[in-house]
């Protein structure tokens, strides 16, 4: 059975500082790793898409890597701004279409 | 812009009661998930979706029942509401055919009393 995990749960950081999020799953056989942003009280907003034959995905500040070897992703964030706070989930999708969830890093950003 | 929609945004119901939670997408081709969100717990897959009447349960389907007679609408029914079932929905689809890239809905808060 699939596990992710996501380490640290909360991390605070000073604003312009570059981060990094951590998820590692058990399984390495995975088709896709997601990585989405939720905002409190909000639904889940899609960042990046890692297909497994990808290393990594870039958009804007954001660039997440994916090794199955390892069974670890990482998201890293450049020069992070207030509107980043919010928290980060990780998912890992098998042969099935399922995803499966970490339970997410809450991320606060510091003016 | 196609999307993905959810009704009610809230809910509160009595313990024993049929409540049916709305999703409603507009994408031609796609996938559709329904999950919950509890503290400690994270997000879990109650039922999923491969097509029209193709459906499959997930890791918490107990106590829920769906259906997909058309590809655009997948509800979500609690037969008989418990405390238990007390959480934050959400729908989910894979609007591009081949990546699985699964887009979110805005989510129900649904109180059980």
């Amino acid at each position: 059975k699939q596990e992710v995990t996501q380490i640290p749960a909360a991390l605070s950081v000073p604003e312009g500082e570059n981060l990094v999020l951590n998820c590692s799953f058990t399984d390495s056989a995975i088709y896709n790793l997601q990585w989405f942003r939720q905002d409190p009280g909000k639904g889940l907003t899609s960042l990046l898409l890692i297909q497994s034959s990808q290393r990594e995905q870039t958009s804007g500040r954001l660039n997440a890597s994916l090794d199955k070897s390892s069974g670890r992703s990482t998201l890293y964030i450049a020069a992070s701004q207030p509107g980043d706070s919010a928290t980060y989930l990780c998912a890992a999708q098998g042969g099935s279409e399922k995803l499966v969830f970490g339970k997410g890093t809450k991320l606060t950003v510091n003016p | 812009d196609a999307g993905i929609t959810q009704s009610p945004r809230y809910k509160i119901t009595e313990t024993g009661r049929q409540v049916t939670l709305m999703c409603h997408q507009t994408w031609s081709h796609s996938y559709m998930f329904w999950y919950r969100q509890d503290l400690g717990h994270g997000l879990r897959l109650i039922y999923y979706s491969a097509a029209a009447d193709i459906t499959d349960k997930g890791e918490v389907s107990d106590g829920y029942v769906v259906s997909r007679s058309k590809t655009e609408n997948f509800p979500l029914t609690l037969e008989s509401a418990t405390r238990s079932q007390t959480s934050v929905y959400f729908c989910a689809a894979t609007p591009r055919e081949g990546t699985y890239e699964q887009y979110f809905g805005p989510g129900t808060r649904l109180t059980v009393t």
